[in-house]
């Protein structure tokens, strides 16, 4: 059974910095790895899916790379800003088509 | 705008009610989910219907009854709920289940609580 984490579960930063979320999986046969976006209250936004032949995407100010061997994702978010605060949620996508949630990072840029 | 929409946005109700999320998709695809998003936990996948037809069911207690009338449209009947079944409840869609780049499109959710 497919079993996602994320570390940090928190975070707090100043505004300006560039930051890594992590995200570890337990199952390396995936169709995809997606990363999404929540702010409080609300449903999710997806932000970066990597397909499993895939290294990396990059949307702005966001990359987010793949390796599948090691079981890990990267979200890197340059010259974060008050906006990017929020709770990001990775996924992976397996045979089952079912995806397979972490609990996320809540993210807190400070202005 | 995320083109998913739910029904209601905030939900109380007691252990004796009878109550319906609704889920409508305005994108036109053929594959609705519904998820639970419990405090501290991750998203638990529910049910996944494709093409009105049911293909997911994770052990989802039979107090929860989806329907899928049609392929933009997702219900999620309530009944007899227990106070740990309080928690927001997300309905997603794609295009299809099968394409291995399809992302899922996520309403806002209803918050459920059960006195």
């Amino acid at each position: 059974k497919q079993e996602v984490t994320q570390i940090p579960a928190a975070l707090s930063v100043p505004e300006g910095e560039n930051l890594v979320l992590n995200c570890s999986f337990t199952d390396s046969a995936i169709y995809n790895l997606q990363w999404f976006r929540q702010d409080p209250g609300k449903g999710l936004t997806s932000l970066l899916l990597i397909q499993s032949s895939q290294r990396e995407q990059t949307s702005g100010r966001l990359n987010a790379s793949l390796d599948k061997s090691s079981g890990r994702s990267t979200l890197y978010i340059a010259a974060s800003q008050p906006g990017d605060s929020a709770t990001y949620l990775c996924a992976a996508s397996g045979s089952a088509r079912q995806l397979t949630f972490g609990s996320g990072t809540q993210l807190t840029v400070l202005p | 705008e995320t083109g998913v929409t739910q029904t209601p946005r905030h939900l109380v109700m007691g252990m004796t009610n009878k109550k319906s999320l609704k889920c409508e998709q305005h994108l036109g695809h053929n594959a609705m989910y519904w998820y639970k998003q419990s405090a501290k936990k991750p998203l638990e996948l529910m049910f996944v219907y494709s093409l009105e037809e049911r293909v997911e069911n994770n052990s989802v207690p039979s107090r929860f009854s989806p329907e899928c009338p049609n392929s933009s449209h997702l219900f999620l009947h309530l009944h007899t709920l227990q106070p740990e079944d309080s928690a927001l409840y997300l309905c997603a869609s794609s295009q299809d289940l099968t394409d291995r780049a399809d992302t899922q499109y996520f309403g806002p959710g209803t918050r459920l609580t059960v006195l």
